[in-house]
């Protein structure tokens, strides 16, 4: 079965300073992963996905993610973190079971940036 | 609309009672789906849609919950005599392409429910 792992509840970064928020999968065939963040009492926006080609990719609000094979891991990754960007991060894989497209999500990780 | 819109957004029904829960895809989509999402939980599949045909439900949990979308646009999940453990946010979302291709699928802002 299609699966990914968020490794960390929570992350805490300083703002101005890089985060990274882990994710692994594991699936048979290629993978399609996605990244979405959960404001409070918010739904799911979508941030940024990688379907082939580059390994980094770039998305929303600053945010890229490294596809690695290697390491079957799609770490999502920012440069400089804001007090904004707190919030619910949830890493997705592509489940084409049935004939049709579903995503699977993780457990997701809670980033919290301080001043 | 521009987005996925759902209602209610928020719902407290008694346990016994029936709940129905709206969605409106974005326009043109022909794929929806539900997922439900417990507190600190990820999203879980329900239920998905090819246009009006239900396709798949195999994420229902019990034969309870119900799901239609008559016309291939709005879509609505009902939970007959509702439980304390159906309380969860209930998600919709959609996309414009079924099968695969990696085709974003957009999420709305969920109906929150508790049933006391």
């Amino acid at each position: 079965a299609q699966s990914v792992a968020q490794p960390e509840d929570q992350v805490n970064v300083a703002e101005g300073n890089p985060l990274t928020v882990k994710c692994t999968y594991s699936v048979s065939g290629n993978p399609y992963l996605f990244w979405y963040v959960q404001y409070p009492n918010r739904g799911l926006q979508f941030l940024l996905k990688y379907i082939t080609g580059d390994n980094l990719v770039k998305g929303s609000y600053g945010f890229e993610a490294e596809f690695n094979k290697s390491q079957t891991s799609f770490h999502l990754k920012k440069p400089s973190a804001l007090v904004s960007d707190s919030a619910l991060y949830f890493c997705a894989v592509r489940d084409r079971r049935g004939g049709f497209q579903k995503l699977v999500f993780g457990t997701g990780t809670r980033l919290l940036v301080s001043p | 609309g521009a987005g996925v819109s759902q209602s209610p957004r928020y719902k407290v029904t008694k346990r016994g009672q029936d709940v129905a829960l709206r969605c409106d895809p974005i326009s043109g989509h022909v794929s929806l789906y539900w997922y439900r999402q417990a507190l600190g939980q990820g999203p879980e599949f329900l239920t998905y849609f090819n246009y009006e045909a239900q396709q798949d439900k195999s994420g229902l949990p019990n034969d309870r919950f119900s799901a239609e979308r008559p016309e291939g646009s709005i879509s609505t999940l009902t939970i007959q005599r509702t439980q304390q453990e159906d309380s969860a946010v209930y998600l919709c979302a959609s996309s414009s392409q079924t099968g695969g291709g990696g085709n974003t699928i957009y999420f709305g802002e969920g109906s929150w429910l508790t049933v006391v």
